[in-house]
């Protein structure tokens, strides 16, 4: 059953960049999947960030659209996310997770808490 | 974007009891329609996809049913460890969105 790992850093500072990456283990990232990040702010709801395929075709909240990129590696199994020009509102654990926008199974890492403050 | 309302925001149950939650989009979704469960500190556990399809693992005692704007997702005899928040999230376009969430306490 294929797994979803989050990792990076866990304290960032305000104006910087976030850096995430979500290794894939028991299934291929070439495989026919689409690959997502969600986040959570603490106390709040599931917001959708964005999704990749293995070809680099991504689709992007337009909400966070001129600050995000998903970026695909496949020689490592994983892809990864960038969040630019942070603030405080987006101090949230970040998850990846699988099949999100298709109407199959659906898989999910254990999330990240990043949070944004000097 | 498409709207997911979710009612009730929150619901109080007994152990035994069946429950149902709704789900309704702010336009037509076919069944681009996922159920998720959420205990806190914890990641969200998949329980329905396709708006009534089965996640592998879930048990039998959830269900999910409904098409176009419409959606329930039902739990025929709560279990101890069932207490927890319920998200739907449609997957028909992008942006996918999500409902508030519905937390289902003792």
């Amino acid at each position: 059953q294929v797994q979803l790992q989050e990792s990076g850093p866990g304290l960032v500072k305000p104006s910087g960049t976030l850096s995430l990456t979500c290794a894939v283990s028991g299934g291929s990232i070439s495989s026919n999947n689409w690959w997502n990040w969600v986040r959570q702010p603490p106390g709040k709801g599931l917001e959708w960030i964005g999704e990749i395929y293995h070809s680099g075709s991504t689709n992007y909240n337009p909400s966070l659209k001129s600050r995000v990129t998903i970026s695909v590696d496949k020689s490592k199994n994983q892809f990864s996310l960038k969040l630019s020009s942070l603030t405080a509102a987006d101090t949230a654990v970040y998850y990846c997770a699988r099949d999100l926008g298709s109407r199959q199974e659906n898989y999910w890492g254990q999330g990240t808490l990043v949070t944004v403050s000097s | 974007d498409i709207q997911m309302t979710q009612s009730p925001s929150s619901l109080s149950a007994s152990v035994g009891d069946r429950v149902t939650i709704t789900c309704r989009a702010s336009q037509s979704i076919s069944n681009y329609l996922n159920w998720f469960q959420q205990i806190p500190g914890r990641a969200p556990k998949s329980l329905i996809y396709a708006a009534s399809s089965l996640q592998s693992g879930v048990p039998s005692r959830f269900s999910g049913s409904g098409s176009g704007t419409d959606f329930t997702l039902t739990i025929s005899s709560l279990q101890p460890e069932d207490f927890a928040t319920y998200y739907c999230q449609h997957s028909h376009t992008t942006p996918y969105t999500f409902g508030q969430g519905t937390k289902l306490e003792i």
